[in-house]
């Protein structure tokens, strides 16, 4: 199965840590976003890579969130001193140059901060 | 931000009946997504529509852009308890690359 994968599938952290989650996109595709979902809600656009490119941050981005692509293959989301408002379901999505809309998700890392 | 709004947030029916899922917005989109999202997964992309009018057929899943390319509908034929979950649709924004997605419906289908 060549699809997005993201890793950890889960994770559970007290207030004040830092935690990285990992995404690989799907091989072919050069863009790659970075989505949040809490419950009852629709995803939300956090972030989009273009290759290694950081090209958009959504103002939900604190200075507390940082994302990279190092040589446009797999990126990671970094959250620096988690507060319990970032519990939420953190989802990547890649998609190609010709059909940017068409974006095909990861399974998640489901946040937890206690 | 263009927003998407769908109805009915919550739908439950019995196994066989059919069904139909709304997502409207004042916006005009250039596409529209729509979405299956089990519980603890990621969505899973269904279909993309592109013209106004345009219909899909994904087996017993038939997708209606409308005319105008604001509106979208999601019909279910016959629905089977595996068609349980959370559909999503999304539509592009004006940023040329992010989704917008509205709050889903969820549907359950009980044998």
């Amino acid at each position: 199965d060549t699809g997005v994968s993201q890793d950890p599938r889960h994770k559970i952290t007290k207030r004040g840590q830092n935690v990285t989650f990992r995404c690989d996109p799907i091989s072919e595709h050069n863009r790659l976003y970075w989505y949040r979902q809490t419950l009852g809600q629709g995803p939300e656009f956090l972030t989009y890579f273009q290759n290694e490119a950081q090209l958009e941050k959504s103002r939900l981005l604190s200075d507390r969130f940082s994302a990279e692509r190092p040589k446009g293959s797999f990126s990671t989301l970094e959250i620096q001193r988690t507060e319990q408002g970032d519990s939420a379901m953190y989802l990547c999505a890649s998609s190609e140059t010709g059909t940017v809309y068409e974006q095909y998700f990861g399974p998640g890392t489901r946040l937890t901060v206690t | 931000t263009q927003l998407l709004e769908q109805s009915p947030q919550f739908l439950s029916i019995q196994e066989g009946e059919n069904l139909t899922v709304y997502c409207n917005s004042s916006s005009v989109f250039s596409s529209l997504q729509w979405y299956r999202q089990e519980p603890g997964e990621g969505p899973v992309l269904l279909v993309t529509v592109v013209t106004g009018g345009e219909v899909k057929k994904l087996k017993r899943l038939t997708f209606q852009f409308g005319d105008a390319r604001k509106d979208s509908s999601l019909h279910i034929t016959a629905a089977q308890p595996g068609d349980t979950g959370l559909y999503l649709c999304a539509g592009d924004s004006n940023s040329g690359y992010a989704l917008n997605f509205g709050k889903g419906t969820s549907l359950l289908v009980t044998p």
